[in-house]
């Protein structure tokens, strides 16, 4: 079965400290795609970045980078220079190729940073 | 900016009544998407619409149904709420399937209680 799993329900971090968040898939496609995004408190579900599996190099989006593994699967979010404004919970997600457009989602990691 | 509006952020809703969650997208998107999200359990698909009048169900459709009479509006109905269907529930629209040119855009959410 097709599944993500995000290991860290919560954690804190200092800020300016870079933050890497967990995210282990399991799919036999060869074609898929990995997306993050972050729920901030008033809910809405911001993308923040998307990875594909062919895609040769690691994505980058500003502080955002994705630390991708294909062998190991996993596709860890590592923020950079953390800011308080990034607390928040952070959602890992995999579309299949052939997914009929549903996106499996991990259960998300709650990253609070203090000053 | 894509713009996703749910028509309400908080619902209080009684045991038994009938409840519509609205959801208005401004950028012509084809597909729309309900989800309903629970601490732990990430978000999972409810229904999902790839055209006007045309509708799929997602990973837990049981107690839920929805209507696309116009493309830039996707209605989820609860046809007699019960307590197990407090959640947050969260309405996306996409270009197309979902990928790093086509993300899925969200909502603020609607935060429904059933007492």
């Amino acid at each position: 079965a097709q599944k993500i799993t995000q290991t860290q329900p919560g954690m804190f971090v200092q800020e300016k400290e870079a933050v890497t968040l967990d995210c282990t898939y399991d799919t036999s496609d060869q074609s898929y795609g990995l997306f993050w995004y972050k729920q901030p408190s008033s809910g809405e579900m911001i993308f923040l970045i998307y990875q594909g599996s062919y895609d040769e190099q690691n994505a980058t989006e500003g502080r955002y980078s994705l630390n991708f593994q294909k062998a190991r699967k996993s596709a860890n979010l590592v923020i950079s220079a953390s800011q308080l404004g990034d607390s928040a919970m952070y959602f890992c997600a995999m579309i299949p190729w052939d997914s009929n457009y549903q996106l499996i989602w991990g259960a998300g990691t709650k990253l609070i940073i203090k000053p | 900016d894509v713009k996703v509006t749910q028509s309400s952020r908080y619902l209080v809703k009684r045991t038994g009544e009938k409840v519509f969650l609205e959801c208005v997208q401004d950028m012509d998107h084809e597909n729309m998407f309900w989800y309903r999200q629970d601490p732990g359990l990430g978000l999972r698909l409810i229904y999902f619409s790839y055209d006007v009048k045309m509708k799929e169900k997602g990973d837990i459709p049981e107690g839920y149904s929805v209507s696309r009479e116009k493309k830039e509006r996707f209605s989820l109905i609860l046809e007699s709420a019960s307590t197990n269907q407090t959640s947050m529930y969260l309405c996306a629209s996409s270009a197309t399937e979902a990928s790093g040119n086509s993300p899925l855009h969200f909502g603020n959410g609607t935060r429904l209680t059933v007492t």
